[in-house]
């Protein structure tokens, strides 16, 4: 089944660790997404990449470290530099070529992280 | 830019009751319009979308949008709601041909029996 996976479901650091989510897509979409969620708020961006060996800073970027290497996979870094970091957290990919596929996001799961 | 807003924080409504959650937006070139749903602790799943052609979009379970160009509304509808479409629901627009989305804030819908 074609989809978007994101571990762990549920992460809890320390203050001033940095900890890494995963996110893994297999439909080969070309654009992913990191929101991050917070209670009672609607989705904000974090970053999102477009292409392979690219991406751009979204809304909320500060604090906050991505890559993508592959096409599948787009992994988000949280790091000591993130004041708040506790909330949940939403991977999302999309083909990108909006006339196609008209710009709908797929969205993984989530990770709710706490720091203790 | 654009930009979505959701216009009710949260409409509780009794089994059975028709709904409407409002959204409208604005943007400066032409757009593509969702409706996404979300169950608590887990992803957003899309309900339905317009991208062109008939102003009436049906979706899935029972829900329907109407898109009104004229008055930048994305409204969804459902006559008759269950228990179980108790959840938050997010409006998003994304200008054509781009995928990257703008979300509203967010409507959480709760059907009392």
């Amino acid at each position: 089944d074609g989809g978007i996976t994101q571990s762990p479901k549920y992460l809890f650091r320390k203050e001033g660790q940095n900890v890494t989510l995963s996110c893994e897509q297999n439909l080969n979409h070309d654009a992913m997404y990191w929101y991050r969620q917070d209670p009672g708020q609607g989705l904000r961006l974090i970053y999102y990449s477009q292409i392979v060996n690219d991406f751009q800073k979204g809304d909320i970027a500060e604090g906050y470290s991505v890559s993508r290497e592959k096409k599948e996979s787009f992994p988000l870094t949280v790091t000591s530099a993130q004041k708040n970091p506790t909330a949940f957290y939403l991977c999302a990919s999309s083909r990108d070529r909006a006339g196609v596929a008209g710009g709908e996001q797929f969205f993984g799961p989530g990770t709710r992280l706490t720091v203790l | 830019a654009q930009s979505v807003t959701q216009l009710d924080s949260q409409v509780p409504v009794f089994e059975e009751a028709p709904v409407e959650l409002r959204c409208n937006y604005s943007s400066s070139v032409s757009v593509y319009l969702f409706w996404y749903v979300q169950y608590p602790n887990q992803g957003l799943q899309l309900l339905l979308k317009y991208l062109s052609g008939s102003t009436l979009v049906k979706g899935i379970n029972g829900f329907e949008a109407e898109f009104n160009k004229s008055q930048t509304s994305f409204h969804l509808r459902k006559p008759s709601v269950h228990i179980s479409d108790t959840a938050e629901y997010f409006c998003a627009v994304s200008a054509m041909n781009r995928g990257k989305s703008t979300f509203g804030d967010g409507t959480t819908l709760t059907v009392k029996p």
